[in-house]
């Protein structure tokens, strides 16, 4: 159980485009899924908090305009990276909780590697 | 620094032999946990250890929990090559509301 697909895996685009990243919880309703960005051998940075049904906490220095957020179900948030460019580049992952509250075990989907040309 | 660092940054054995990978952290917690992470995939949880507990196992799993020295090890016993992968731990603050994650250490497994 506690099943998270991430999608696409791997995408690589133009410098300028705008890519949308789906995260789904495919056997449990989630309130809340979290965005996280990762360097190589590097950990995980948290971008934002998404919340079914209102606005996602981004975390400091992460730009609202430039990740849009939409959580509109409880099995599906997006994370949109707006007109990417090569820094954008990186490894976005989503995770979501089961049990809400402090430091829950989170299930995290498989990942999307984005390189922007 | 981050909440929780793991030590050492890398760490290379031959399949059968123990692994130990340490973590400390900072602040008071009210749990910790361990997380795996294969090479280009998401990241899966191992174990969750509360604050008031001081050691736990799950198969050949064993984590400690030392909240004097804010400090916790994860124990791998008898090796395998697939257990090849970076391991992270990942804490809170007491009050606090997120999950942060170590630097993690890379474990490489040799058969």
């Amino acid at each position: 159980g506690a099943v998270v697909s991430q999608h696409p895996s791997w995408v690589i685009c133009k410098s300028g485009t705008s890519v949308k990243i789906e995260c789904r919880s495919l056997d449990f309703q989630a309130t809340t899924m979290f965005w996280y960005r990762q360097f190589p051998k590097q950990s995980l940075m948290l971008m934002a908090t998404s919340n079914e049904g209102s606005k996602a906490t981004y975390e400091q220095g992460v730009e609202k305009d430039k990740f849009l957020i939409n959580h509109a179900s409880l099995t599906l948030s997006t994370l949109t990276v707006t007109s990417a460019h090569p820094e954008d580049s990186s490894f976005y992952i989503c995770s979501a909780v089961v049990v809400e509250g402090n430091n829950q075990p989170q299930h995290f989907g498989d990942g999307t590697r984005l390189s922007i040309l | 620094s981050q909440q929780g660092e793991e030590d050492p940054q890398a760490l290379s054995i031959q399949e059968g032999e123990n692994a130990t990978m340490n973590c400390s952290y900072k602040t008071s917690i009210n749990n910790l946990q361990w997380y795996r992470q294969n090479s280009g995939r998401g990241l899966v949880h191992l174990i969750l250890i509360r604050s008031n507990e001081r050691e736990k196992h799950s198969g050949r799993l064993r984590v400690t929990l030392d909240t004097s020295k804010k400090s916790s090890s994860l124990l791998i016993t008898a090796s395998r090559a697939a257990d090849t992968a970076s391991y992270f731990c990942a804490t809170d603050a007491t009050g606090g509301f997120k999950t942060i994650f170590g630097a993690g250490t890379r474990l490489f497994v040799k058969a």
